[in-house]
């Protein structure tokens, strides 16, 4: 159990509609990174979170956005789903999350599988 | 731009027999982070290791040893003597924002089954 939890496990949904997939990181890691996994893609990076603020984004659609709130849990909100959005979408924590803590790692959850029909 | 190439699709082999995961990278940065990540069957991403650029030395971990090369952008995993429990996806990963390590950019994945 890697410490990083992740809501709901699985999701099933139509195209057009909105979703909410939560995360809580591991106690006390200030950091939340969410990656998605899909057939067509792969895994990528999507966005962090740092205490708060967002520190880094990838390929992230503007149809996509996330938080992370006062007690470090963070949502990823994906609206306007299409089918291309099905996808595996892993929550993961580290302590920091900057390049400067040589030993730090990063939990990943169990992830959320998301279709969408 | 940054890559991370797996070439290699689907590996099978018989246990007890040894195996070699490669992963080449593309950068331009001299500053990056190297990683391998495991997802077994049950789906979650479990770390392996995390290089960084300015350490070329060899690790080994049990079964597992790594072999980091800078001249030919290499970063290989060898499996040694592999187990059932072996049998995963294996992806190699490459990060070069400093202000964010894990801002990773994975290969396709390299899909190992090892055979009783």
């Amino acid at each position: 159990d890697s410490g990083v939890t992740q809501t709901p496990k699985h999701l099933i949904t139509a195209t057009g509609q909105r979703v909410t997939l939560r995360c809580s990181p591991r106690s006390g890691d200030l950091s939340v990174y969410w990656y998605q996994q899909s057939l067509d893609q792969g895994l990528q990076f999507l966005i962090q979170y740092y205490n708060g603020e967002e520190r880094a984004k990838g390929n992230i659609l503007e149809r996509f956005s996330a938080q992370q709130f006062p007690d470090l849990h963070s949502e990823l909100n994906l609206s306007s789903l299409e089918l291309g959005d099905s996808a595996l979408y892993f929550c993961a924590s580290s302590a920091s999350g900057t390049g400067k803590t040589t030993n730090e790692k990063l939990f990943f959850g169990s992830g959320t599988q998301l279709s969408v029909l | 731009a940054q890559k991370v190439t797996q070439a290699q699709t689907e590996i099978s082999v018989v246990e007890k027999e040894d195996v070699t995961l490669d992963c080449v990278y593309e950068t331009r940065d001299t500053t990056y982070y190297l990683f391998w990540y495991k997802q077994p069957p049950s789906g979650e991403l479990v770390f392996l290791i995390r290089r960084n650029s300015f350490d070329e030395q060899n690790e080994i971990s049990g079964r597992y040893s790594w072999n980091f090369q800078k001249s030919t952008s290499s970063f290989n995993f060898t499996i040694t003597a592999s187990q059932v429990v072996d049998s995963a996806v294996y992806f190699c990963a490459l990060s070069e924002d400093m202000d964010s390590s894990y801002k990773l950019i994975f290969g396709s994945g390299t899909r190992l089954l090892v055979r009783p």
